[in-house]
Parts: structure tokens; C-alpha cells; sequence
């Protein structure tokens, strides 16, 4: 079974431009999060998807956005690119059911975003 | 009340030892918990989770011991290899499941051979 894949894995841009992420994730699950890694702040959430839907949101400004397709594959954009943009961007999937094994999510390898 | 609390920043066993990881939440709503082993420019890779009805859980070398009452839950890796050697995140999640994971800021293990 292939994993969560997420294309490009990197990525140069200039402060001011957008950016755009791509995940597909493992064949069967339906939810795809977003997670911002640095060194300074760590992991931290950005969305989640299900079923073409955002379920939820972190605090992160709007210039991050996501959507999901009926295929489950999920683009992340980030517009008005800042430098402290640069970091490790990584999808997450997961079935989407509620408990039990079903709950649990598997990371692809990011795209790491260096804002220039 | 979002926080996971994760510590030591760093360790170092050698080969055999027992390296043992914490972490603290505060979000008493939290009931799923995973350990995430990360090596450098790879993606996080599920270990091992726990959900509160249990206060231990084992898989293979890697074991989690959860404390409810104390909102804390630890992490140890049996027989500790070389090859262990990565950065471990702990994480907590609302409803079950791991669709919106607050992590821990991570240890750096080193295991000498």
C-alpha cells in the first residue's frame, strides 16, 4: 500500500509570491491534515479535511488555506509569502472515522519551503 | 490548556539501555496519545498510541505508561539500538482520533553502540 505522498518535496520562493502544496494520501482514508514543523515552534496544526470539508482550523493566519478533493487528495496554499514561512510542511491522513484504530494518522515525508 | 509538555530535550543511552521520554498535558478533554519517531528529513512515523482506558501499552521493544489522574504519559524503548537514534515527539488529541494532534516539542535520542 503506498503511503501519503506529497509533491514537491522542495521548494524556493520570494517573499511576496504564493505557494502551492500537494498531498495524496494513503488509498481508502479521507482525512488529510496540514502541520507546520521549525525548529522554533515545532509541529503545529494547520486543517483538516474530511470528505472535501475543513473540520477544523489552527491558529494560523488566512493567508494559509486548504482545500481537499473528492479524490481526497489536498493542496495547501500559502499567499504573500513571509520569511518566517520557511519550514517543513507535512500531511497527515487518516481513515476520518471517530475512535479506535481507525483514528490513526500517518505522516508523508513533507515539502520543506524555503522563503527567500 | 492546549499544551503538551514533553522532556528531556535530549538523550543519551548506550547500546542496551532504557531511554525514557515524558510528557504532561493540561487539556483534560485530550484521549488519544501518540509517540511519533522522526528522523532527519523524513516525516514523523507512527511508534505506538494509547487511548486513557489503559495504563500501558506495549509494542515490541517500545512501551507507553499512562497516568490518568497525574496527566502524564511516558515513553520507554527496551534494548535500545543505534538505530533508535531519532527525535520522538508525544502528542495528545481530542475524540479518539489523531485529526488534530498537539505535539510535544520533541527529544533528540542518541543511542552510543
Amino acid at each position: 500500500k503506498a503511503g501519503v505522498t506529497q509533491t514537491p518535496r522542495y521548494l524556493i520562493k520570494t517573499r511576496g509570491q504564493q505557494v502551492t502544496l500537494s498531498c495524496s494520501p494513503i488509498s481508502g482514508h479521507r482525512s488529510v491534515s496540514w502541520y507546520q514543523q521549525t525548529p522554533g515552534q515545532g509541529l503545529q496544526f494547520l486543517f483538516e479535511y474530511f470528505s472535501e470539508t475543513q473540520r477544523n482550523k489552527g491558529n494560523f493566519p488566512g493567508r494559509f488555506s486548504g482545500r481537499q478533493f473528492s479524490n481526497s487528495r489536498s493542496e495547501m496554499n500559502v499567499s504573500t509569502l513571509e520569511l518566517g514561512d520557511s519550514a517543513l510542511y507535512l500531511c497527515a491522513s487518516s481513515l476520518g472515522g471517530g475512535g479506535g484504530p481507525l483514528g490513526e494518522a500517518f505522516f508523508g515525508q513533507g515539502t520543506r519551503l524555503t522563503v527567500v | 490548556q492546549q499544551q503538551v509538555k514533553q522532556s528531556p530535550q535530549s538523550l543519551i543511552v548506550q547500546k542496551g539501555g532504557i531511554p525514557i521520554i515524558n510528557c504532561a498535558y493540561e487539556n483534560t478533554a485530550f484521549d488519544y496519545f501518540p509517540w511519533y519517531q522522526q528522523f532527519p528529513g523524513k516525516g514523523p512515523a507512527l511508534l505506538i498510541a494509547i487511548r486513557p482506558d489503559v495504563s500501558e501499552k506495549k509494542e515490541g521493544r517500545f512501551t507507553i505508561s499512562f497516568n490518568k489522574s497525574a496527566k502524564q504519559f511516558s515513553l520507554h524503548i527496551m534494548d535500545s539500538q543505534p538505530g533508535d537514534s531519532a527525535t520522538y515527539f508525544c502528542a495528545a488529541s481530542r475524540s479518539g482520533s489523531a485529526r488534530q494532534l498537539t505535539f510535544g516539542s520533541g527529544t533528540q535520542l542518541t543511542v552510543l553502540p
